[in-house]
């Protein structure tokens, strides 16, 4: 049974620092990895989506990196911001399901 | 402007009532899905649906039901079955991937409804 898990749960640092999120899965038979952003009290939205056949993915200030064969991701932000405060999920499409399997998230606090 | 909505945002339901949730995608999505959220937990997946009138049970549907009858709508209903349904809920949409079934591409989700039960 495929489990993701996300360390650390929660993260608080200063406006300007580089920090990495971490991401691991136990079945690297996934079609694809995504990291979500979520604020308090809303839905989920998009970051980055990773195939199983890539190695990493940009976007803006964000870069997200998957190894399949060890089950890992990481969500690099960098110079972060207070505007980057929220919870980050990640979520793999499991191969021969329907489904994303979620982990529990990363609570991020970039304080000024 | 393209996106999915959900309805109320705050529900309150008495013990024994049934409920419905309402999810609207104008995304020409082929693909709907809910999930819940309950604190310290991640997304558990309820019911899915890869295109009109078919939908598939997820990991935790007992006490739930769903209908397809549009492709821009996918109504969740909180039945008096479920024993504790106090939670975020979110719906979400993608377009249907090419591997499997499964859709490979993102999924958009909506802003949630949050039950809570008196």
């Amino acid at each position: 049974k495929q489990e993701v898990t996300q360390i650390p749960a929660a993260l608080s640092v200063p406006e300007g620092e580089n920090l990495v999120l971490n991401c691991s899965f136990t079945d690297s038979a996934i079609y694809n990895l995504q990291w979500f952003r979520q604020d308090p009290g809303k839905g989920l939205t998009s970051l980055l989506l990773i195939q199983s056949s890539q190695r990493e993915q940009t976007s803006g200030r964000l870069n997200a990196s998957l190894d399949k064969s060890s089950g890992r991701s990481t969500l690099y932000i960098a110079a972060s911001q207070p505007g980057d405060s929220a919870t980050y999920l990640c979520a793999v499409a499991q191969a021969g399901t329907d489904k994303l399997i979620f982990g529990t998230g990363t609570r991020l606090q970039v304080f000024p | 402007d393209g996106g999915i909505t959900q309805s109320p945002k705050y529900l309150f339901r008495k013990e024994g009532q049934n409920v419905t949730l309402s999810c609207e995608q104008n995304l020409n999505h082929d693909a709907m899905y809910w999930y819940r959220q309950d604190p310290g937990q991640g997304l558990r997946l309820i019911y899915y649906s890869q295109i009109v009138n078919d939908f598939q049970k997820g990991d935790i549907a007992e006490g739930y039901s769903v209908s397809r009858e549009k492709k821009e709508s996918f109504p969740l209903t909180v039945t008096s079955a479920q024993k504790n349904p106090t939670a975020f809920y979110l719906c979400a949409s993608s377009k249907p991937g090419t591997s499997g079934g499964i859709s490979t591409d993102t999924q958009y989700f909506g802003p949630g409804t949050r039950l809570t039960v008196l």
